[in-house]
């Protein structure tokens, strides 16, 4: 399996733009998770799925924020607009209830950085 | 909800110097994992650690689950360079929600 898929690795983009950044999970697996990772708060849990459904939202910073999950092979998380606070390293990461451990996939990761 | 908090937050070590990183949640857990992340990397699995009072070990890192499911450890005897990177716990509460703690970030002067 070629893992847990992000693109674009960077992104760089002015203040006001929208960034769309993409998932495509491990194959099979049922939970796909958003995290948002900076030197000053760690790795921050933002969202996640089950079954394609949005369960927990809590840690999405505010409504420029939003997530999708269209199918089980998709994900997006969507900035509108952008500010320079927003860069980070997003990661996404995928697992498999029942699966050995519920290990918890990630991906490479977006560097994001809004100028 | 529940926390998860890692200790130290950075550790500076001498190559060939034992290092320990402390996990703490603030309720008890049915089980918990740990995570390496290389600079510039991604986290990834390393073990995860079920029963009370349970002890793993892989090569040189020992791993110990206290007997109230409640703290975890993470030791690395002889430290070398290729164990640098961040560390991180996550424990799973009875709810089946893996919390990451905040990370020990090692770096190791050869």
């Amino acid at each position: 399996d070629a893992g847990v898929i992000q693109s674009p690795r960077h992104e760089v983009t002015e203040m006001g733009q929208e960034v769309t950044l993409r998932c495509k999970p491990i194959s099979g697996h049922d939970y796909l998770f958003w995290y948002r990772q900076t030197m000053m708060r760690g790795l921050e849990l933002l969202i996640y799925f089950n079954n394609n459904v949005p369960i927990d939202d809590s840690g999405m910073p505010e409504d420029r924020f939003s997530a999708k999950m269209p199918n089980a092979s998709f994900s997006t998380l969507k900035i509108q607009p952008s500010e320079p606070r927003d860069s980070a390293v997003y990661f996404c990461a995928s697992s498999l209830t029942g699966g050995s451990k519920n290990i918890q996939y990630f991906g490479a990761g977006t560097r994001l950085s809004v100028l | 909800g529940q926390q998860v908090m890692q200790i130290p937050q950075y550790q500076h070590v001498q190559e060939g110097e034992d290092f320990t990183t402390y996990c703490n949640s603030s309720t008890t857990l049915s089980n918990i994992q740990w995570y390496k992340q290389r600079p510039g990397g991604h986290p990834v699995f390393l073990i995860q650690l079920v029963k009370s009072g349970e002890v793993k070990k892989q090569k040189r890192l020992t791993f110990q689950f206290g007997e109230a499911k409640k703290n975890s450890s993470l030791h690395i005897t002889a430290t070398q360079t290729t164990d640098v990177g961040t560390y991180f716990c996550a424990g799973r509460d009875a709810g089946n929600m893996l919390t990451f703690g905040g990370g020990t970030r090692l770096m190791v002067k050869p």
